[in-house]
């Protein structure tokens, strides 16, 4: 049970460039995460999904894209990257229900990111 | 939207010595308050929840309070070690229209010398 995998775990980019973060869970989890985090700022949300084929946008969605086809998967997209998107990014998953709260969250390692 | 304060920013404390982290939260449909530890290099952990409906929760060496009135809940760590070392992040959720709305504070950088 490896539970939230994210690749690759470091990355620099050009201006400009696009590249894809990939994410996997294999604890079955319906509820699937991606989240950046600033020096100082915490963690903002920035895509999430419900289950496969559901998607919505999170407080910081602008400059990416997702995709959910299957329960296990959720990669991040990068579009035309830029130095604001500098960052480490962790995806995460968790096991929830429509009308619950307070399941727990886990966290893949980590992607570091930096824009040149 | 909710907003979640986290205090301090930065905390050093002498190993043996307790340390505390204080949070407050805005909105008062939150009802599930989780504690995240985060080490150097790694994803952040859960190490302690508590829901809306109890005061007081404790795991061995860590609490966690909760004042639902003041919108207060506070990270308590006893007896530290230098493993306790590291950053802590607390979080307010809610459910939002079938979604676990999380927000997370801005962490607290806790440093267990020796």
């Amino acid at each position: 049970n490896a539970g939230v995998t994210q690749t690759p775990k470091f990355r620099i980019l050009k201006i400009g460039q696009s590249m894809t973060l990939q994410c996997a869970q294999d604890m079955n989890h319906n509820y699937m995460y991606w989240y950046r985090q600033d020096p100082g700022m915490g963690l903002k949300l920035i895509y999430y999904s419900v289950g496969a084929g559901i998607t919505d946008k999170g407080e910081v969605p602008n400059g990416y894209n997702v995709s959910r086809s299957t329960t296990e998967d959720f990669p991040l997209r990068l579009e035309l990257a830029a130095p604001s998107q500098t960052s480490v990014y962790f995806c995460a998953s968790s096991y929830s229900t429509v009308t619950g709260s307070g399941n727990t969250i886990y966290f893949g390692e980590g992607s570091w990111l930096t824009v040149v | 939207g909710e907003n979640v304060e986290q205090h301090p920013s930065t905390l050093s404390v002498q190993e043996g010595d307790s340390a505390v982290i204080k949070c407050t939260y805005s909105d008062s449909a939150s009802n599930y308050f989780p504690w995240y530890k985060q080490e150097l290099g790694k994803g952040p952990q859960l190490i302690i929840d508590i829901r809306s409906n109890v005061g007081e929760k404790k795991d061995q060496r860590i609490a966690v309070t909760l004042n639902k009135t003041a919108k207060h809940f506070s990270l308590h760590i006893t007896e530290t070690q230098p493993e306790d070392s590291a950053v802590y992040f607390c979080a307010a959720s809610r459910n939002s229209g079938g979604y676990q709305k999380v927000t997370f504070g801005t962490g607290t950088k806790l440093q267990v010398i020796p």
